[in-house]
C-alpha cells in the first residue's frame, strides 16, 4: 500500500524562526507533491506544489523535493502566528490514477 | 472568484435517514473528487469523477454513492446514514489540462467542507 508519512506533531517554534515540515513517501516513481495548510475546521488550501528534485521558494515558503530518498519538506521562514495550523503532505502515486494521497498533517503551533 | 461551495455546511441527522451532500464548482475543472475527514486519520478518498460519464470508487466507498449530475456539480450520497460516518466532508476539483510536459499537475482545489453528525 502506498503511504505518506508525516509526524503528527505539534511542532513549536517561536515567532520569526523557521519551521520545518517534512513528509516522507513510499513509491520512488512519484512525481506530485503538494502541501496544503488547513486551520481547524477549515478546508485545505494549497499553499505549494512541486515537482522536480531541489527547492522551489514562494515567498516565505519553500518546498525541498529529493526523490532519492523519498522525502519532501515545508520551510517556513519568519514563522508568524497566522502560520499556526495542520500541515498536509499529498503525494500523487505513479499509477494512481491522477489520485492523491494524503499524510495525516503536522500541527504547527508558533509561539510568541 | 472561480469557486468551489458546498451544500449544507452544517448537517444533523439520525441513523438511517438518507442524506445528500452536494457540491457545485466555478473554476472550470472537469476532475471532482469527495473526501471525508476524521481526527488522526486525515483525508480518505470516497468517489472520483474524472469527468461527467465517468465515476470511480476510492478507498472507502461501502455506504456512499455519488451522481455527476454536470461537468460542475457532483453530489455525495448517504443512502442509511450511520454514526460512524460522521465526519468532515469536502468536496474537491482538479484540471486535467494543467500540466508540464508529461507530468499532470492534479493540483486539486477544495470546497469549504461540510460537517455531517449521525445520531
Amino acid at each position: 500500500q502506498k503511504e505518506v508519512e508525516q509526524n503528527s506533531g505539534p511542532l513549536s517554534v517561536p515567532e520569526g524562526a523557521i519551521a520545518s515540515l517534512n513528509c516522507t513517501y513510499s513509491d520512488r516513481g512519484s512525481q506530485s507533491f503538494f502541501w496544503y495548510r488547513q486551520y481547524s475546521g477549515k478546508s485545505p488550501e494549497l499553499i505549494m506544489s512541486i515537482y522536480s528534485n531541489g527547492d522551489k521558494e514562494d515567498g516565505r515558503f519553500t518546498a525541498q523535493l529529493n526523490k532519492a530518498s523519498q522525502y519532501v519538506s515545508l520551510l517556513i521562514r519568519d514563522s508568524q502566528p497566522s502560520d499556526s495550523a495542520t500541515y498536509l503532505c499529498a503525494v500523487k502515486f505513479q499509477g494512481g490514477g491522477n489520485k492523491l494521497t494524503f499524510g495525516t498533517g503536522t500541527q504547527l503551533k508558533v509561539e510568541l | 472568484d472561480a469557486d468551489v461551495t458546498q451544500t449544507p455546511r452544517n448537517r444533523i441527522t439520525k441513523t438511517g435517514k438518507r442524506i445528500m451532500l452536494e457540491c457545485s464548482q466555478t473554476k472550470g475543472h472537469d476532475r471532482m473528487y469527495w473526501y471525508r475527514q476524521d481526527p488522526g486519520l486525515g483525508l480518505r478518498l470516497i468517489y472520483y469523477s474524472f469527468d461527467v460519464k465517468d465515476i470511480n470508487k476510492g478507498e472507502i466507498s461501502d455506504g456512499y454513492s455519488v451522481s455527476r449530475q454536470a461537468q460542475a456539480k457532483f453530489s455525495l450520497s448517504l443512502e442509511s446514514a450511520i454514526p460512524n460516518q460522521t465526519a468532515l466532508y469536502f468536496c474537491a476539483t482538479s484540471d486535467s489540462s494543467a500540466s508540464g510536459g508529461p507530468i499532470s499537475y492534479n493540483e486539486q482545489f477544495f470546497g469549504p467542507g461540510t460537517r455531517l453528525t449521525v445520531l
